[in-house]
Order: structure tokens, then C-alpha cells, then sequence
């Protein structure tokens, strides 16, 4: 029963590259959370999604950020054009439903140089 | 609007010492409350919640009581072990259900 899985573990983007960020919910799981973590600080909300649709966007930056969550496949969240500020692990959560505690995956650090 | 706040780390102690770390918070109505740990280079991991005024929750030797007149949810143990060294995260569920409000994180290190 493998948990929540992202990938990849560790990502190193250029200023001004693209940067996707995968995460596999738990089977079964059908919510799905995006959350940032700055160096020394807690975890910030991102967003919150259920399968082909965007709940609660309110922690995302207005500019560069998306996230999906198709019918197949992976959840996504891209960053465009990223800038050093950007550099932080991504978490991604999942859960059965949205009453139930969250399983969070391992994390995306993402550093940009 | 939602907050957590906890307290200042590093937390440092002995092991078979008794932990406190406090956590408060502000936000409208009665949330549910919760407390995460993470170990070194991986995620989140549920320790223990409380749903609703006076409740404890409790695992693996911790416990956290919701206290509503303090508006607090201080996390205990009564013996730490090395093994317990990590970043522990209070959060509490933001009115709509939608997202978790974490504070800052406080690391605690336990030697032998």
C-alpha cells in the first residue's frame, strides 16, 4: 500500500526554466493538497483539488503557479519562469476525504540557481 | 484570521526527560486541532488531533489536550527518547475544511 508518492525527490531549475512537480495520491484517495515550505518556517497552503477541479486556490501565487489534478494520472503543479525565491520543498498530501487527516509524501525540494 | 503560534526552538533535552512544547492559536469557532512531526528529509507525519473542546489526543507516549479558554493545544510526553528528535508542527483546519494552518515548527533534539 504505497503512500503518497512525488517525484522527483530533489530538482535543480535555471532562473527563468519550467519546474513540475509530480504527485501520485494514495490509491483510493481522491483530495488532494499542495503545500510550500520555506527554509525555516512551517508549511504554507497552496491548494486543494479534487479530480478535474481546483477547490480552494487561495495560497497560490497570482502569477507563474498552476496546478492540475486530472481524471488519469498524476497531480501537477507547475511553476514557470521560477526565480531564486522560489527555491523551497514542495509537499503534496492526499486523503480520502476532506473530514479525514492528511498523508503527506516526502517532498520536492526544488532549488533554483 | 487563522493562526499557530508555538513556541522558539531548538528544544533541547536528555533523554527520559518530561516535553512540553506550547502551541496557541487564533481562529474562529472551534477548529480542529493537530499535531505533526517530520523527521529529516521527509514529510509530514499525523501525530495526533483533537476535534472538538477538551478532547486529547495521543500517540505513541504524547498527548495534546484542546483547551478552548486558553485557546491552546500544548503538546506533552512524559519520557523522551533520542528516537523523538525531529520538528513537531502545530495546525489547526481553517473554517472552510479546505487547508491545515501550521506554525512555524519547533525542533527538538534529545541526546543519551
Amino acid at each position: 500500500n504505497a503512500g503518497v508518492m512525488q517525484n522527483p525527490r530533489h530538482l535543480v531549475r535555471r532562473r527563468g526554466q519550467e519546474a513540475r512537480l509530480r504527485c501520485s495520491p494514495m490509491k483510493g484517495h481522491s483530495h488532494v493538497y499542495w503545500y510550500r515550505q520555506l527554509p525555516e518556517e512551517g508549511l504554507k497552503f497552496m491548494v486543494y483539488l479534487q479530480k478535474e477541479n481546483i477547490i480552494d486556490e487561495s495560497g497560490m501565487p497570482k502569477e507563474r503557479f498552476s496546478a492540475e489534478f486530472p481524471k488519469e494520472g498524476p497531480s501537477i503543479l507547475r511553476i514557470q519562469q521560477v526565480v531564486r525565491g522560489d527555491s523551497a520543498a514542495y509537499f503534496c498530501a492526499s486523503s480520502l476525504t476532506n473530514e479525514l487527516g492528511y498523508t503527506f509524501g516526502s517532498g520536492t525540494r526544488l532549488t533554483v540557481v | 484570521g487563522n493562526s499557530v503560534t508555538q513556541m522558539e526552538g531548538p528544544v533541547t533535552l536528555s533523554e527520559e526527560a518530561f516535553l512540553t512544547i506550547n502551541c496557541t492559536y487564533t481562529a474562529t469557532g472551534y477548529p480542529s486541532l493537530f499535531w505533526y512531526v517530520q523527521y529529516p528529509g521527509e514529510g509530514l507525519q499525523l501525530l495526533l488531533k483533537a476535534t472538538k473542546a477538551d478532547d486529547k489526543g495521543s500517540n505513541k507516549g504524547f498527548e495534546a489536550t484542546y483547551r478552548k479558554e486558553t485557546t491552546s493545544f500544548h503538546l506533552e510526553k512524559g519520557s523522551v527518547q533520542v528516537s523523538d528528535s525531529a520538528v513537531y508542527f502545530c495546525a489547526l483546519r481553517n473554517q472552510a475544511g479546505t487547508a491545515l494552518i501550521f506554525g512555524k515548527g519547533t525542533t527538538l533534539s534529545v541526546s543519551s
